[in-house]
């Protein structure tokens, strides 16, 4: 079975700081990777997916095969960017998205 | 287009009773899915479905839970003598197709709490 982890529950980085929110994947065969993004009351809503390569809002995410990762990054943080941050899966033959447990980033002034 | 829209936003039920959540998907998308975020926990698949057919319904509870989309109206969850353990955040997400893995867009979510 398929399965996320993102291993910090929080995560706090000062405006104009790198951040990188973390996410490992387990699956025997080729998923696809996706990163959703919930701001304060708002619903959760796609930030990017690794199929289509590109970067939202300075956001880019590269699928790692071999250490089965998919680490979302941002060279510079903003502070509308603090939000909860979802790493999921989907396998190319279900239907279902696996969600890892989150990361509430904090960007700080 | 108003997205997926959930009602109702908030539930409240007593231990016992039955909640019966409601999804409209986006307009023109004919596939719903539903997901379950237990508190401090990520979101939990429970079912899919496309127009009056259940495709995938291996992560839904065998007993109290049902879920149906019928040819005309919303999709329903309905949860049978709910007990406070069912107090969660129920997502609905849908999609156009399967074809080459839609995307799954969300609606705002349903706030079931069990007294």
């Amino acid at each position: 079975a398929q399965r996320v982890t993102q291993p910090e529950k929080l995560l706090s980085v000062f405006k104009g700081a790198p951040v990188e929110l973390k996410c490992n994947y387990s699956y025997s065969g080729s998923p696809e990777l996706f990163w959703y993004v919930q701001y304060s009351r708002q619903r959760l809503q796609l930030l990017l997916r690794h199929i289509s390569r590109e970067s939202i809002k300075g956001f880019t995410a590269d699928l790692n095969k071999g250490e089965t990762s998919f680490h979302l990054k941002k060279p510079f943080a903003q502070e509308e960017d603090s939000a909860m941050y979802y790493c999921a899966l989907i396998t190319t033959s279900g239907s279902r998205l696996t969600f890892g447990e989150g990361t509430q980033l904090t960007v700080n002034p | 287009n108003a997205g997926v829209m959930q009602n109702p936003r908030h539930l409240v039920r007593r231990r016992g009773q039955e909640a019966r959540l409601r999804c409209s998907p986006m307009k023109g998308h004919s596939h719903v899915y539903w997901y379950r975020q237990l508190p401090e926990e990520g979101l939990k698949f429970m079912v899919y479905l496309q127009k009056e057919n259940i495709i995938d319904e291996s992560g839904m509870p065998k007993e109290r839970f049902s879920a149906e989309f019928p040819k005309e109206g919303p999709s329903i969850l309905r949860i049978q003598q709910v007990v406070r353990g069912d107090s969660a955040a129920y997502f609905c997400a849908s999609s156009p197709s399967r074809e080459g893995l839609d995307t799954q867009y969300f609606g705002p979510g349903t706030r079931l709490t069990v007294l």
